[in-house]
């Protein structure tokens, strides 16, 4: 398994203000990702955090919004640009391990932008 | 296009009760599934992850099956405890490089 932290835990931004969400896993894994959940839905994924490379976005998901770092194999960084109110989610940093591709999720950053 | 359905998408019942939790996916080619449970503002806790070449995982009270074939599976669990209520996320992966699909989730609420 792997272990999942994420900071912040929740914040309250000003529109048109950025904001850093950092994700720290407890060991080396192969993919990582960024997933979104707005109120009241399911998860959507943001893109997959490529380490040493550029990460891969899905569809609706640009880098100039949503850029995303991966130095290493254990951490990544997500930056929510630019934030509007429509970006008030929780976003969820997620972990792959390579041995039987179970998904492990961080405890999400409650993002409010006001 | 894979798409997943969890019914119901709430449900109450009195503790001591054994209940069900239903998924469906579109796309029978799947690698694996997994189920997780959310709690309110907070991240998933993955609770079983069936391959594509399994029926079926169990995990204390948890027990989870797999129909490939039609496309289903299921999350059982016995005697149902207040500390079980949460929203319970079905997610299918395409492949070995694929992404989790996820369902809407089953809200569950048990009573005391």
């Amino acid at each position: 398994s792997a272990v999942i932290s994420q900071k912040p835990s929740r914040d309250i931004c000003q529109r048109g203000t950025s904001l850093t969400i950092q994700c720290q896993v407890d060991s080396q894994v192969t993919m990582m990702f960024w997933y979104r959940q707005q109120p009241g839905q399911s998860l959507t994924l943001i893109a997959t955090a490529n380490q040493g490379s550029e990460a891969t976005y899905e569809s609706g998901f640009v880098i100039d919004k949503f850029p995303i770092s991966r130095p290493n194999l254990t951490f990544s960084t997500l930056t929510v640009s630019n934030m509007s109110p429509e970006d008030s989610s929780i976003y969820l940093c997620s972990a792959r391990t390579g041995n039987t591709g179970e998904l492990f999720f961080g405890e999400g950053s409650r993002l409010t932008v006001l | 296009k894979q798409e997943v359905t969890q019914i119901p998408a709430a449900l109450s019942v009195p503790e001591g009760e054994n209940l069900v939790l239903n998924c469906s996916f579109t796309d029978s080619a799947i690698y694996n599934l997994q189920w997780f449970r959310q709690d309110p503002g907070k991240g998933l806790t993955s609770l079983l992850l069936i391959q594509s070449s399994q029926r079926e995982q169990t995990s204390g009270r948890l027990n989870a099956s797999l129909d490939k074939s039609s496309g289903r599976s299921t999350l059982y669990i016995a005697a149902s405890q207040p500390g079980d209520s949460a929203t319970y996320l079905c997610a299918v992966r395409g492949g070995s490089q694929g992404n989790l699909i996820f369902g809407k989730g089953t809200k569950l609420s048990v009573k005391p």
